[in-house]
């Protein structure tokens, strides 16, 4: 099993440009997140899912969408990125609601530079 | 607004010593608390977790102490390794939807 992996490792884009993350997880698991990881700040939640078909924003989902058209895929978009949305991002997943019995786990992260 | 506030912001112990690293919650309805390690240039992985239910968790060196009145809980890290360094942070979640996360600690564990 490859848990979660996030596609890409590293980009680099231009403010104004836009742009997708995959997230893609093989443990069946229906619940889903994305979050960003900035120096100082811990990871705050962007967008979630529940399951195949579902959205939920976090904490911070402004300038993002995400859509989850497959259970085993999670995607992350910027359609104008700005500087302010350079950060590493998380993907992450959890069989169900999570609990002592269901953990979150995360995938290797996204690093992002928006110039 | 920050739900859960950790400390401190970075800690350095030697190689056999303890490393505490505390946190604060508001939200009086979170019902599980967990601690991720994440080691530089991965993803957070689950270290220990507690319900509010039990006061501590112990699993090899590490605890978790949880005290419920003073909304407060803290990871304690008996026999520090260099192994250990890492960052640590606290998280909190609210009927298992979602985790709101600590600032995060960087521990050092000198030889």
């Amino acid at each position: 099993n490859a848990g979660v992996t996030q596609t890409p490792k590293f980009r680099v884009l231009k403010t104004g440009q836009s742009m997708t993350l995959l997230c893609a997880q093989d443990m069946n698991h229906e619940y889903m997140y994305w979050y960003r990881q900035d120096p100082g700040m811990g990871l705050r939640l962007i967008h979630y899912s529940v399951g195949e078909g579902t959205t939920a924003k976090g904490e911070v989902p402004d300038g993002y969408n995400v859509s989850r058209l497959k259970k085993q895929n999670f995607l992350l978009g910027l359609e104008s990125a700005a500087p302010s949305q350079t950060s590493v991002y998380f993907c992450a997943s959890s069989r169900d609601a999570l609990s002592l019995y269901n953990e979150q786990f995360f995938g290797p992260g996204t690093r992002l530079t928006v110039l | 607004q920050q739900q859960v506030k950790q400390s401190p912001q970075s800690l350095i112990v030697q190689k056999g010593g303890i490393s505490i690293i505390n946190c604060a919650y508001e939200n009086t309805a979170f019902d599980y608390f967990p601690w991720y390690q994440q080691f530089p240039g991965k993803g957070p992985a689950l270290l220990i977790a507690i319900r509010p239910d039990v006061s501590e968790k112990k699993e090899g060196r590490f605890t978790i102490s949880f005290n419920k009145s003073a909304k407060q809980f803290s990871l304690h890290i008996m026999d520090s390794q260099p192994g250990d360094s890492a960052t640590y942070f606290c998280a909190a979640s609210m009927s298992g939807s979602r985790l709101t996360f600590g600032e995060g600690t960087q521990l050092t564990v000198n030889p």
